[in-house]
């Protein structure tokens, strides 16, 4: 199993571009889980989706969207970058809701100019 | 294992020795809590976990201790090594909630040799 994978690894963006960031797990994991991680400040929670189709607001989510057309994929997307969102991005999964560990993607560091 | 501002506390051990890593979490409600490791250019990665219905749990090298009285957690590693050298943080997961677990800042792991 590759767990849970995260394209691209690294991207460079200039204000107002838009991009979209895709998570897979292989885990057939319910639940996804987007995360943004800033020096200091610990990972912080954008969106989640409780299953396919599904998603939800997490503490963090203005200027973010996402998408849960299939189970296995969660995709991030920036409608118009700002310099405020270069941060390094992670993707997680659980298999059920309450009291389950998160498998964590490698992550996909963003630079927005 | 929280942080002040930009800088992550820092626990240097000398390699051999036990190292313990605390953790203060916020919510009486919290059921369940994990231990992440988080190398350097790396995602989180799964340690440990316990229940709020135990108060110590051992795994390989490591044994997490919860005192649910002052909101307490901490991790012990045994025969600290140069690969264990990281970042560490806690999570937890409040009884009720979506899953959405909540991520202490982290505390540095420096192991010298």
């Amino acid at each position: 199993n590759a767990g849970v994978t995260q394209t691209p690894k690294f991207r460079v963006l200039k204000t107002g571009q838009s991009m979209t960031l895709l998570c897979a797990q292989d885990m057939n994991h319910e639940y996804m889980y987007w995360y943004r991680q800033d020096p200091g400040m610990g990972l912080r929670l954008i969106h989640y989706s409780v299953g396919e189709g599904t998603t939800a607001k997490g503490e963090v989510p203005d200027g973010y969207n996402v998408s849960r057309l299939k189970k296995q994929n969660f995709l991030l997307g920036l409608e118009s970058a700002a310099p405020s969102q270069t941060s390094v991005y992670f993707c997680a999964s659980s298999y059920v809701v309450a009291g389950e560990t998160q498998y964590f993607g490698p992550g996909t560091r963003l630079l927005v100019l | 294992g929280e942080s002040v501002g930009l800088h992550l506390p820092t626990l240097s051990v000398q390699e051999g020795d036990n190292s313990i890593i605390n953790c203060a979490y916020s919510n009486s409600a919290s059921d369940y809590f994990i231990w992440y490791k988080q190398e350097s250019g790396k995602g989180p990665q799964f340690i440990i976990d316990i229940r709020s219905n135990m108060d110590k749990r051992q795994g390989q090298r490591v044994t997490v201790l919860l005192n649910k009285t002052v909101k307490h957690l901490s991790l012990q590693i045994a025969a600290t090594q140069p690969g264990d050298s990281a970042v560490y943080f806690c999570a937890e997961n409040i009884r009720g909630s979506q899953g959405n677990l909540i991520f202490g800042k982290g505390t540095k792991l420096s192991v010298k040799p």
